[in-house]
């Protein structure tokens, strides 16, 4: 079935560190989309995908979209505390969205 | 605006016992979905209803069914809750399912911590 693998699990950066976290799909899914969880919260749309090698920035975060388009990552330079979160890539295939298992972003001051 | 509406926010179960999560918004959107969310394992999408008056499976429906009551409202049943389904549930809603609109950005609730005895 339909799976989008996510890594690493966790992650624990000093403050003004760089941060990546990877997603891989098993089939070519039609957009990718990134969502960010605060501790204790629910997950809130970061941006979206959709075509092939696109890439897109928001501030310090940088999205990339693979060639295939079965890839993705989220960078983050230079962290800070407020990056704290889980980040989850969530893939659309057949109108179903296949979240990632996340990634677990601690930031030390 | 509230947004996706979602209640009880906490519940505690034994096995056995029956339930429904309900789930409300009130942003005019068309999809709805039920997803749980387990330590490890992100979010798996238990049913969706892509528009009111139809409902599919996700990746993990057993032991639970769904209403999309109107265009509103979709709600989640366990009908004889299991310890397996001790989980946070989140609902989440979009105004439509379409690989190049930005219509299909996922709205979420604010969760509801469902535990099984």
């Amino acid at each position: 079935g339909q799976q989008v693998m996510q890594i690493p699990q966790y992650q624990h950066v000093q403050e003004g560190e760089d941060f990546t976290t990877y997603c891989n799909s098993s089939t070519t899914l039609s957009n990718i989309q990134w969502y960010k969880q605060r501790p204790g919260g629910h997950p809130v749309f970061l941006i979206q995908l959709v075509k092939s090698g696109e890439v897109k920035k928001q501030k310090r975060l940088t999205f990339q979209f693979g060639e295939a388009k079965k890839n993705s990552s989220l960078h983050i330079t230079a962290t800070q505390t407020t990056d704290v979160g889980t980040y989850f890539c969530a893939g659309l295939n057949f109108n179903k969205f296949y979240f990632g298992s996340g990634t677990k972003l601690n930031v030390k001051p | 605006n509230a947004g996706v509406t979602q209640t009880p926010k906490f519940q505690v179960l034994k096995t056995g016992q029956s339930m429904t999560l309900q789930c409300a918004q009130d942003m005019n959107h068309n999809s709805m979905y039920w997803y749980r969310q387990d330590p490890g394992m992100g979010l798996r999408l238990i049913y969706y209803s892509a528009s009111e008056g139809t409902t599919d499976k996700g990746e993990v429906p057993n032991g639970y069914n769904v209403s999309r009551l109107n265009k509103r409202e979709f709600s989640l049943r366990l009908e004889s809750a299991a310890p397996s389904q001790t989980s946070v549930y989140f609902c989440a809603s979009s105004e439509m399912v379409r690989a190049e609109s930005g219509a299909n950005v996922l709205t979420f609730g604010a969760g509801s911590r469902l535990t099984v005895l």
